[in-house]
């Protein structure tokens, strides 16, 4: 899987919207874009993912560029739970390729009230 | 709640023990994975189960094993330990072979060696 490359940290704002970036400028044209967050003392959770089109959700949106070497998340109005390690992930599409994740070290995020 | 559970919640064992982690997947999830988490190495993959079988393989010491039962609950049994284990172990869970499927990630086991 290609590797992604996130800022180490970003603050926010409470109800503020914030956006994640990520860049991944090796990435394949079977490679799918996930996002996940770990919230302190927790195991890490799905927030979306998506191949070419934006992605929208309950939680979050997903923003492609249209060369694919980078997206972005948004989280529309951030609160206090908000606050977590956000990491941006490619998975093969590949049929036969792992399901496994690779985590970087992924940006966390700080949500000040 | 991922629905995915994990027992126990915290391990404190001496050096040279073995331990065993146990993972009860989602309901309906075929696979289950299994992450070590520390300080200086982060989150890393150790390794996948889909119905029973090993799917893959990741950065999994020859003293850890794993298996997954028929009724799809997975164990990581980790052996000889040493200070170095002591980190988070959590396991995931998906419908499929996790092309892809979403990950439902546990709350994790404590490993504390002394």
């Amino acid at each position: 899987d290609a590797k992604t490359t996130q800022p180490n940290s970003m603050e926010s704002n409470e109800e503020e919207p914030v956006h994640l970036p990520c860049n991944h400028s090796t990435i394949s044209g079977t490679d799918y874009i996930h996002w996940y967050r770990q919230l302190p003392s927790q195991g890490p959770e799905y927030v979306i993912h998506g191949l070419t089109s934006n992605v929208n959700n309950r939680m979050a949106s997903l923003a492609i560029a249209e060369d694919r070497k980078s997206s972005t998340l948004i989280l529309h109005r951030a609160t206090l739970r908000d606050a977590a390690v956000y990491y941006c992930i490619l998975k093969s599409g590949y049929g036969g390729s792992q399901g496994n994740l690779i985590f970087g070290k992924g940006t966390k995020l700080s949500v000040k009230p | 709640d991922s629905g995915v559970t994990q027992t126990p919640k915290h391990l404190i064992t001496a050096t040279g023990q073995r331990v065993t982690l146990r993972c009860s997947p989602r309901s309906g999830d075929l696979s289950v994975y299994w992450y070590q988490q520390s300080l200086d190495q982060g989150l890393q993959f150790l390794i996948q189960y889909y119905n029973g079988e090993e799917r893959a393989k990741g950065n999994i010491l020859e003293r850890f094993s794993a298996q997954q039962f028929p009724d799809l609950h997975s164990e990581l049994n980790l052996s000889s330990l040493e200070l170095g284990d002591s980190a988070l172990y959590f396991c995931a869970s998906s419908v499929g072979r996790g092309t892809y499927n979403e990950q439902f990630f546990g709350p994790g086991t404590r490993l504390t060696v002394l």
